[in-house]
C-alpha cells in the first residue's frame, strides 16, 4: 500500500528565501505525482502534476521534481512571498489508478 | 466553466444524526471523489463515482455511502452521526478520474462538526 511521507510538517520563512519541499512515497510505481496547495479551512488547488516520464515541471516561481527510483519529489518555491504561506501536500495515484494517496502536507509561513 | 461547488459550506449536527453533502463537478467531468480530512490523520480516501457507478470505495464503515446522478452531481451520506465524523469532507472532480495524466480538482469542501 502507497504511503507519502511529507517533510518538514511546517516551516517558517523570510520574505524573499528561496525553499525546497520534500515528498517521498514507498512505491515507485507511479502513473503520476501532484502538488497541492491549501489555504485554511478551504478546498485544494492542483499546482503541478508530473508524468511518469517526467523529471520536472514549472509553472512561474514553482519547479517540482520526481526521482520515482529513490520515491522522492522535491517543490522548490523561489523569491517566497507572504502570500504563499499555506499548506502544500503531495498525492500520488493508489496502485495505478485513483484514489490519490495524500501526505499530511508541510505548513509553509512567509514572514514579510 | 466554474469550479467544484459544494453544499453546504458549514454543517452542525449531533451525534446520532445523519446528514447529506452534496458535490457539483466541472461540467463535462465525470469522476467524483469524496475525501475526508482531520488533522490527526490528513486526507483519506471515501469513495469514486464515475457514470453513476461506484467504482473504489476507501476504508470507512458502512455509516459513509454515496451516490451519483446521471448529472455527475454526487452526494454522500453519513448516518448515525459521531463525535469523531467531525471534520472536512472534500469533493474533487476529474474527466475520466483515471491516473495517468489528469489533474484532480476539489471543492472548498463542507466543515462537518458532530456535538
Amino acid at each position: 500500500k502507497q504511503e507519502v511521507t511529507q517533510i518538514p510538517a511546517a516551516l517558517s520563512v523570510p520574505e524573499g528565501e528561496n525553499l525546497v519541499l520534500n515528498c517521498s512515497f514507498t512505491d515507485s510505481a507511479i502513473y503520476n505525482l501532484q502538488w497541492f496547495r491549501q489555504d485554511p479551512g478551504k478546498g485544494l488547488t492542483s499546482l503541478l502534476l508530473i508524468q511518469s516520464s517526467q523529471r520536472e515541471q514549472t509553472s512561474g516561481r514553482l519547479n517540482a521534481s520526481l526521482d520515482k527510483s529513490s520515491g522522492r519529489s522535491t517543490l522548490y518555491i523561489a523569491a517566497s512571498q507572504p502570500g504563499d504561506s499555506a499548506t502544500y501536500l503531495c498525492a500520488v495515484p493508489d496502485s495505478g489508478n485513483t484514489p490519490l494517496v495524500f501526505g499530511k502536507g508541510t505548513r509553509l509561513s512567509v514572514i514579510a | 466553466k466554474a469550479g467544484v461547488t459544494q453544499t453546504p459550506r458549514y454543517l452542525i449536527k449531533t451525534r446520532g444524526q445523519q446528514v447529506t453533502l452534496s458535490c457539483s463537478p466541472i461540467s463535462g467531468h465525470r469522476s467524483v471523489s469524496w475525501y475526508q480530512q482531520t488533522p490527526g490523520q490528513g486526507l483519506q480516501f471515501l469513495f469514486e463515482y464515475f457514470s453513476e457507478t461506484q467504482r473504489n470505495k476507501g476504508n470507512f464503515p458502512g455509516r459513509f455511502s454515496g451516490r451519483q446522478f446521471s448529472n455527475s452531481r454526487s452526494e454522500m451520506n453519513v448516518s448515525t452521526l459521531e463525535l469523531g465524523d467531525s471534520a472536512l469532507y472534500l469533493c474533487a472532480s476529474s474527466s475520466t478520474g483515471t491516473a495517468t495524466n489528469e489533474k484532480l480538482f476539489f471543492g472548498s469542501g463542507t466543515q462537518l462538526s458532530v456535538l
